[in-house]
């Protein structure tokens, strides 16, 4: 019962360098998000996904870039760092609220810091 | 677009005392709140939810909150507060069918 899984828990990276957050969930939820937390700010949505294939930017997208390319995985990209996006990025999971009012459901986070 | 103010940033609250964390919602409409609770280190862990019906709504972990639609309020209430509760709580607002706006927490320490 492994829920929301998000790869790696930990990464340290140069400005400028690009990775991938993975995102995996095992509950068969049609919408997927990614948010950042930061000290004071709570968490802001980055870009979100209503289904396979369809993905939609939330509140602070700029600099990110994220697929959907199955189901249960949603991956987002840094393509070029920046100190800017230090920060611990959560992926949550949901059926639509409005159709069976089920809440989201998170990972355990990813701390990211840019050097 | 709704909005959550959270207006404590930190509390101090002593083994068994009770606790109360105060939130506000912006949004035109009956919204959808949550209660989250962070533990250092982890995830959000939901402590309860109001969609609709009863404005008291019990969670887990013996927290309970109140929707007060007057005062746009759904303040999250513990009768007697253990050591374990000490973290970072999240009130959020859903209004949207995908969308959830979540204030900037409110830190609980528990002193002994």
């Amino acid at each position: 019962n492994a829920g929301v899984t998000q790869t790696p828990k930990f990464r340290v990276l140069k400005t400028g360098q690009s990775m991938t957050l993975l995102c995996a969930q095992d509950m068969n939820h049609e919408y997927m998000y990614w948010y950042r937390q930061d000290p004071g700010m709570g968490l802001r949505l980055i870009h979100y996904s209503v289904g396979e294939g369809t993905t939609a930017k939330g509140e602070v997208p700029d600099g990110y870039n994220v697929s959907r390319l199955k189901k249960q995985n949603f991956l987002l990209g840094l393509e070029s760092a920046a100190p800017s996006q230090t920060s611990v990025y959560f992926c949550a999971s949901s059926y639509p609220q409005g159709r069976s009012n089920q809440p989201q459901h998170f990972g355990d986070g990813t701390r990211l810091s840019i050097l | 677009a709704q909005s959550v103010t959270q207006p404590d940033i930190h509390i101090t609250v002593s083994e068994g005392a009770s606790l109360e964390l105060r939130c506000n919602y912006s949004y035109g409409a009956t919204p959808y709140l949550f209660w989250y609770v962070q533990s250092p280190g982890q995830g959000l862990q939901l402590l309860l939810k109001y969609f609709s019906g009863d404005t008291l709504v019990q969670g887990i972990k013996g927290f309970e909150a109140e929707f007060k639609r007057s005062q746009s309020s759904f303040n999250l209430r513990k009768p007697s507060v253990h050591w374990s509760d000490a973290a970072e709580y999240f009130c959020a607002v859903g209004a949207d069918d995908y969308k959830l706006s979540f204030g900037a927490g409110t830190t609980v320490t528990v002193r002994a």
